[in-house]
């Protein structure tokens, strides 16, 4: 069974501060990486792809990716309120050729204003 | 980002009655569709994934008879929760993904409460 590992949290950071959130992964053969954000009650959303080892920014999103350690990273630059809400790492199965992601159960950070 | 619908939002249904569920993929050809399901404060569950024209795969433990899915298009999937009772009571969530990614983009969710 391919695992994906997060720290449930909660995660509390001062408003303005950097989040560091982080993922670990079993299945040494994956490729595609994804961070969603998950507010409560509602459905998750896409915020980063990665696919090569290294970082790739977006705004204030930074994804940083080690497949020799099989760990994933997203950093929230300039921490909001609205940040607050439940992130997912998710990574696809590179054995089974199945299109299905395997989903972490997320890590809450909190932002305080 | 893609978009993905889902309906209804909400539904409210007595126990033994079934509900079917809706997910359209509205600006993309959603090849592979999925269905979660999410109770308070838990991870999301994979129930099924869906290909165009296939049966559907379900998980392990995930009852077929129950959970019919139909993915009749390249833009539209359905569950139908058959003889739904009180613990099918549950947050439905369905993604949709393109041929030749394996990003997944999810629709808005229906919140199902059996009474």
């Amino acid at each position: 069974q391919k695992e994906v590992e997060q720290n449930s949290g909660p995660l509390s950071v001062p408003e303005g501060a950097i989040a560091s959130l982080n993922c670990t992964y079993s299945d040494r053969g994956s490729q595609s990486f994804f961070w969603y954000r998950q507010y409560s009650g509602k459905s998750p959303e896409l915020i980063m792809s990665i696919y090569s080892n290294g970082d790739k920014e977006d705004g204030r999103f930074t994804a940083q990716l080690n497949k020799a350690s099989q760990y994933v990273s997203l950093l929230i630059r300039d921490s909001q309120p609205s940040d607050s809400a439940t992130y997912l790492c998710a990574v696809n199965n590179a054995d089974t050729g199945r299109r299905a992601l395997t989903f972490g159960s997320g890590t809450r950070l909190q932002v305080q204003p | 980002g893609a978009v993905v619908s889902q309906h209804p939002s909400w539904v409210i249904c007595k126990s033994g009655t079934s509900v079917k569920i809706e997910c359209r993929s509205l600006d993309f050809q959603a090849t592979t569709m999925f269905w979660y399901r999410q109770f308070p404060k838990q991870s999301l569950m994979l129930m099924a994934t869906s290909n165009e024209g296939s049966k559907a795969t379900y998980e392990q433990g995930v009852e077929k008879d129950k959970f019919l899915i139909n993915h009749a298009s390249l833009t539209l999937s359905t569950l139908t929760v058959t003889s739904a009772h009180p613990e099918d009571s549950s947050f439905y969530i369905c993604s949709g993904g393109d041929r030749g990614s394996y990003e997944q983009y999810f629709g808005p969710g229906t919140r199902l409460t059996v009474t």
